[in-house]
C-alpha cells in the first residue's frame, strides 16, 4: 500500500512568487491534515479536510494560504504570494476516518515539502 | 488548547543502552502518536496509543490518560535510533487535529 506522496519535495521561490504544493493521501483515507514546521518552531496544524469538505481550518495563517481538496482525493495548498516566513517544511498527513479512540484515527505523514522563500 | 511538552529536550547515549522518553499532555486526549524524524526529515509513525501499552520490537510505549502523559521506552539503542521523537496528542471531542510538542533529539554512539 502506498502511503502519503507529497510534491514538491523541495521548492525554492523569491518572495512575492506562488507556490503550489500538492498531497495525495493513502488510498481509501478521507481525512486529510495539512501542518507546517517553520524554522525553530515546533510543527504546527494548518486544516483539515474529510472528504472535500474543510472541517477545520483554524490553523491556517492568514489569507495568501488557500487549500483545496476538489473531488476528495489529493489536496493542494497555494501560498500567494509568499513572504519569507512562510519558509519551513509542510507535512500532509491522512487518517481512515476519526471516530474517537480507535486506530483508524492514526494519522500518517508524508514526506514533506522544504519550502524555501528568498 | 492541548499543551503537550516533552522531555528531556536532549539525551545522549551510548549504543545498547536504554532509555524512556516522556510526554505530557495538559487535557483529555482522543488520539497520542509518537514519532520518530529519521535523518532526512521523514515523520515515522511509531506508535497510536491514546491509552494503554503497546510494543513493537525494541520499542514500546504506555500512556496513562487518567494521568495525563505517555513514555516511549527504547531498549538496545542502536545508532539508527538516532533522530527526533515527537508527541502528538489531539483533544478529546475535538476535530482530531494534532498538537506536537516540541521532541527529544536523541542520539546514538557507538
Amino acid at each position: 500500500e502506498a502511503g502519503v506522496t507529497q510534491f514538491p519535495s523541495h521548492s525554492v521561490i523569491e518572495k512575492g512568487q506562488t507556490v503550489t504544493l500538492r498531497c495525495d493521501p493513502i488510498s481509501g483515507h478521507d481525512n486529510l491534515y495539512w501542518y507546517r514546521r517553520v524554522m525553530g518552531k515546533e510543527i504546527k496544524f494548518l486544516l483539515h479536510f474529510v472528504k472535500e469538505s474543510k472541517q477545520d481550518e483554524s490553523g491556517m495563517p492568514n489569507n495568501r494560504f488557500l487549500a483545496e481538496r476538489t473531488g476528495g482525493t489529493y489536496s493542494t495548498l497555494k501560498v500567494q504570494p509568499a513572504e519569507l516566513e512562510d519558509s519551513g517544511v509542510y507535512f500532509c498527513a491522512s487518517s481512515q476516518r476519526t471516530s474517537g479512540t480507535s486506530s483508524t484515527d492514526t494519522q500518517y505523514f508524508g514526506p514533506g515539502t522544504r519550502l524555501t522563500v528568498l | 488548547g492541548i499543551q503537550v511538552e516533552q522531555s528531556p529536550p536532549d539525551l545522549i547515549l551510548q549504543e545498547g543502552a536504554n532509555s524512556t522518553l516522556r510526554c505530557n499532555f495538559s487535557d483529555s486526549v482522543n488520539n497520542l502518536q509518537w514519532f520518530h524524524q529519521n535523518p532526512w526529515g521523514q515523520l515515522i509513525n511509531l506508535f497510536y496509543i491514546p491509552s494503554g501499552t503497546k510494543q513493537n520490537g525494541r520499542l514500546s510505549a504506555t500512556t496513562v490518560a487518567t494521568e495525563r502523559y505517555s513514555l516511549l521506552y527504547i531498549s538496545s539503542s542502536q545508532t539508527t535510533d538516532s533522530g527526533v521523537y515527537f508527541c502528538a496528542a489531539s483533544l478529546s471531542g475535538g476535530y482530531n487535529k494534532l498538537i506536537f510538542g516540541a521532541g527529544t533529539r536523541l542520539a546514538v554512539h557507538p
